[in-house]
C-alpha cells in the first residue's frame, strides 16, 4: 500500500495568512493526488485533483502542486471559513489511501 | 443538484451485521464509479471500498475483505455496502462518495455520513 504522510498535523492561523500544508507519498503516484476539505458534521469537499487542478466551485486562493511523490496545497488567504482539516489522497494504487491529515485552526 | 444521502447506521452488538445504503440523484448513476470511505472517532479518512458503474469491477482494502460487499442498484441509483461481523473497530462515520468519472479517480461529491457504532 502507498503510505501517505502530511505534515504538519495541525497548524495555527490568523484570517489573511498563507498556509502550506504538504503530502509526501511512500512511492511515486505521478500526478494522481488529490486533496479534500472536512469539516465537523459536513459532507467532506474535493479542492484540488490531479494535484493541481481546481475543482469546480473551489475559490482560486486553493492550489495544489507537485508531483512524483512531494506535493503541496497552499490556501494564499486563509477565510475564516477555511478553518477545518485537509486530507490528501492518492489514487494512482489501489488501495488508494489517505494521508493523516492537518488540523487548521485559529490563532 | 447532486445529492448523495446515506441510511442504516446504527448502534449494533459485536459479531452482528448491517446494511448501508446510500441514494444517488442529480446524476447519471450508472456511469459513476462509487467508494465507501470512512472516519472512525477523532481519526482520518480511511478508503474502503469502491465499485465501478457497471458494478462488475469490486475493490477492497486488504483488512476488510471478507466482511464487508459492496454492491449497487443501478435501477434504484443506490450504493450499498453490507457489513458482517462487526468489530469495535468498525465504528466510524461512513461516507458514500462519487468518483468524478474521469481517469482521475477523485471523488467529487461526497454525503453526509451515517454513524455506525459497534458495541454491546
Amino acid at each position: 500500500d502507498i503510505l501517505l504522510t502530511q505534515s504538519p498535523s495541525s497548524l495555527s492561523a490568523s484570517v489573511g495568512d498563507r498556509v502550506t500544508i504538504t503530502c509526501r507519498a511512500s512511492q511515486t503516484v505521478t500526478n494522481y493526488l488529490n486533496w479534500y476539505q472536512l469539516k465537523p458534521g459536513k459532507a467532506p469537499k474535493l479542492l484540488i485533483y490531479a494535484a493541481s487542478r481546481l475543482q469546480t466551485g473551489v475559490p482560486s486562493r486553493f492550489s495544489g502542486s507537485g508531483s512524483g511523490t512531494d506535493f503541496t496545497l497552499t490556501i494564499s488567504s486563509l477565510q475564516p471559513e477555511d478553518f477545518a482539516s485537509y486530507y490528501c489522497q492518492q489514487s494512482y494504487n489501489i488501495p488508494f489511501t489517505f494521508g493523516p491529515g492537518t488540523k487548521v485552526d485559529i490563532k | 443538484e447532486v445529492q448523495l444521502v446515506e441510511s442504516g447506521g446504527g448502534l449494533v452488538q459485536p459479531g452482528g451485521s448491517l446494511r448501508l445504503s446510500c441514494a444517488a440523484s442529480g446524476f447519471t448513476f450508472s456511469n459513476h464509479a462509487m467508494t465507501w470511505v470512512r472516519q472512525a472517532p477523532g481519526k482520518g479518512l480511511e478508503w474502503v471500498s469502491a465499485v465501478s458503474g457497471d458494478g462488475q469491477n469490486i475493490f477492497y482494502t486488504d483488512s476488510l475483505k471478507g466482511r464487508f460487499t459492496i454492491s449497487r442498484d443501478n435501477s434504484k441509483n443506490t450504493l450499498y455496502l453490507q457489513m458482517s461481523s462487526l468489530r469495535a473497530e468498525d465504528t466510524a462515520i461512513y461516507y458514500c462518495a462519487k468518483d468524478r468519472g474521469d481517469e482521475t479517480d477523485s471523488f467529487d461529491t461526497w454525503g453526509q455520513g451515517t454513524m455506525v457504532t459497534v458495541s454491546s
